[in-house]
């Protein structure tokens, strides 16, 4: 399986909003709603941000939100705080029991 | 508290075994199923396997189908990654992770340990 492809890199100024998308195919993105997203500071482990395309787990600000369309799900995080620069990676169930993730996007807060 | 301690990591050589360890606490191991993910230092998270809550259903990266096998052991409370004919690419930072999508799996990884690295090299 392959990975999902992410931009390496987004921006944006305090205040904005920046969307980092997540393309797959129609055997794992596009298959079902299982999609979830993770933000990752340096020397860190992952945080769970989003699940089931567009819900939040306790805890996670509304700020960040999530959608999907055919084989491209999104992540966008409006209202950018400082301590919203991280990696972002996205993940997907690629089916038989196999898990795919994006290559992850930098996301630097200007 | 839920908690994820892998260890088992270190420096082994190319074509060699090691097996890694994750001791889970704070939540009902048997209800969850449970994956391991891997990163090379500075690059991206690459699922390796998963196995379900009572270990019937398993699945592999194609980077290690068949050379890495995924088991739990409830009475432990412990899951396990047992790897042969190490090569250089596996050198990774490996995580436990917990999925959130319980008994069956979604791939949601709610909780995470803090990494075991392993380093192939001759």
């Amino acid at each position: 399986q392959s990975g999902l492809t992410q931009p390496r890199s987004v921006s944006g100024s305090p205040g904005q909003s920046v969307t980092i998308s997540c393309t797959g195919t129609s055997s794992d993105v596009g298959a079902s709603n299982y999609v979830s997203w993770y933000q990752q500071y340096p020397g860190k482990a992952p945080k769970f941000m989003i699940y089931d395309v567009t819900k939040r787990p306790s805890g996670v600000p509304d700020r960040f939100s999530g959608s999907k369309s055919g084989n491209t799900a999104s992540l966008t995080i409006s209202g950018l705080q400082g301590e919203d620069e991280a990696d972002y990676y996205c993940c997907a169930y690629a089916g038989s029991y196999l898990w795919v993730f994006g290559g992850g996007t930098k996301l630097t807060v200007l | 508290e839920v908690q994820l301690v892998e260890s088992g990591g270190g420096l082994v050589q190319p074509g060699r075994s090691l097996r890694l360890s994750c001791a889970a606490s704070g939540f009902t191991f048997d209800d969850y199923a449970m994956h391991w993910v891997r990163q090379v230092p500075g690059k991206g998270l690459e699922w390796v396997s998963g196995i379900s809550w009572n270990g019937g259903s398993r699945g592999y990266a194609g980077s290690v189908q068949g050379r890495f096998t995924i088991s739990r052991d409830s009475a432990k409370n412990s899951l396990y990654l047992q790897m042969n004919s190490l090569r250089p690419e596996d050198t990774a930072l490996y995580y436990c992770a917990r999925d959130r999508g319980g008994a069956g799996a979604k791939g949601y990884f709610d909780y995470w340990g803090q990494g075991t690295l392993l380093s192939v090299s001759s």
